[in-house]
C-alpha cells in the first residue's frame, strides 16, 4: 500500500525567508506522481506543485519549489521569500499512473511570522 | 470562472440521525470526487465519479454512506445513521478529465464541516 509521511506537524518561518517541507512515500510503483497542496485557514485547498516520476527535473512554480529524490522516495517543499499568505496546511500526496486514489499525508501547519 | 460549491458549510446533528451533502463541481467537468478529512488527518478518497458512473468507491463504509451524481452534474453524499466517528471535514472535488492519471488537476470545494454529537 501506498504511504506519505509528512513528518513535521508545525513549522514557522520569518516573513521573506525561506523554509523546506519534507514528505517521504512508500511505494513499489515506478510511475506515479507527487503533489503538494496548500489548505489556508478556511479556505478550499489548492494545488501548489505537481512532479512526475519519470521526470529527473525538479518542479518549479514561482516561489515553489520541490527536491525529488525519486531513490530514497523524499519529495520536499520549498518556498523562498516567504509571504504572510503562504500561512496554511500544506498536504503532500501521491497518485499512481492510471488509478484513483490520491494518498495525503497528515499535513504541515506552516506559520509565517511577521 | 466559479469553483466548486458545498453546501451547508457547518453541519451539527445527534448520533444515529441522517444528514446529507450536496456539492456542484466547476462546469464542464468529468469527474467528480468525495473526501473525508478526519481532524488531523490528511484527505482520504470516498468516492469517484466519472460524469454519472462510480469509478471507485471502495473506501466507502456502504452500510452507512451513499452517494448519488444524477445527470453527471451536481452531487449529493448522505450517512445514514450517523455515529461519533462520523465527525470530520467532507470534501468535493472535481477535475475536468477522467482522472486517470496525475495530469488532471483536482479542484476542491470549501467542505462541510460536520459534528456528530
Amino acid at each position: 500500500a501506498q504511504t506519505v509521511t509528512q513528518s513535521q506537524p508545525e513549522m514557522s518561518v520569518q516573513e521573506a525567508e525561506t523554509v523546506t517541507l519534507s514528505c517521504t512515500y512508500d511505494t513499489s510503483e515506478s510511475n506515479y506522481y507527487l503533489f503538494w497542496y496548500k489548505q489556508p485557514p478556511s479556505r478550499q485547498m489548492i494545488l501548489v506543485i505537481r512532479q512526475e516520476a519519470y521526470k529527473q527535473q525538479n518542479a518549479t512554480e514561482n516561489r515553489f519549489s520541490v527536491n525529488f529524490q525519486k531513490a530514497a522516495k523524499s519529495f520536499s517543499l520549498k518556498i523562498s521569500d516567504s509571504q504572510l499568505g503562504d500561512t496554511a496546511m500544506y498536504f503532500c500526496a501521491f497518485i499512481r499512473y492510471n488509478n484513483n486514489d490520491m494518498r495525503f499525508g497528515a499535513g504541515t501547519r506552516l506559520t509565517v511570522k511577521p | 470562472e466559479a469553483g466548486v460549491a458545498q453546501s451547508p458549510r457547518y453541519k451539527i446533528i445527534e448520533k444515529r440521525q441522517s444528514v446529507a451533502f450536496w456539492c456542484n463541481p466547476i462546469s464542464g467537468h468529468a469527474t467528480l470526487y468525495w473526501y473525508q478529512q478526519i481532524l488531523g488527518q490528511g484527505p482520504k478518497l470516498l468516492i469517484q465519479f466519472q460524469n454519472n458512473g462510480v469509478v471507485d468507491d471502495s473506501q466507502l463504509p456502504k452500510d452507512r454512506f451513499s452517494a448519488e451524481r444524477l445527470k453527471g452534474v451536481d452531487s449529493t453524499l448522505k450517512i445514514q445513521p450517523a455515529k461519533l466517528e462520523d465527525s470530520a471535514v467532507y470534501l468535493c472535488a472535481s477535475s475536468l478529465g477522467p482522472g486517470l492519471t496525475g495530469r488532471e488537476t483536482q479542484y476542491f470545494g470549501p467542505g462541510t464541516r460536520l459534528l456528530v454529537l
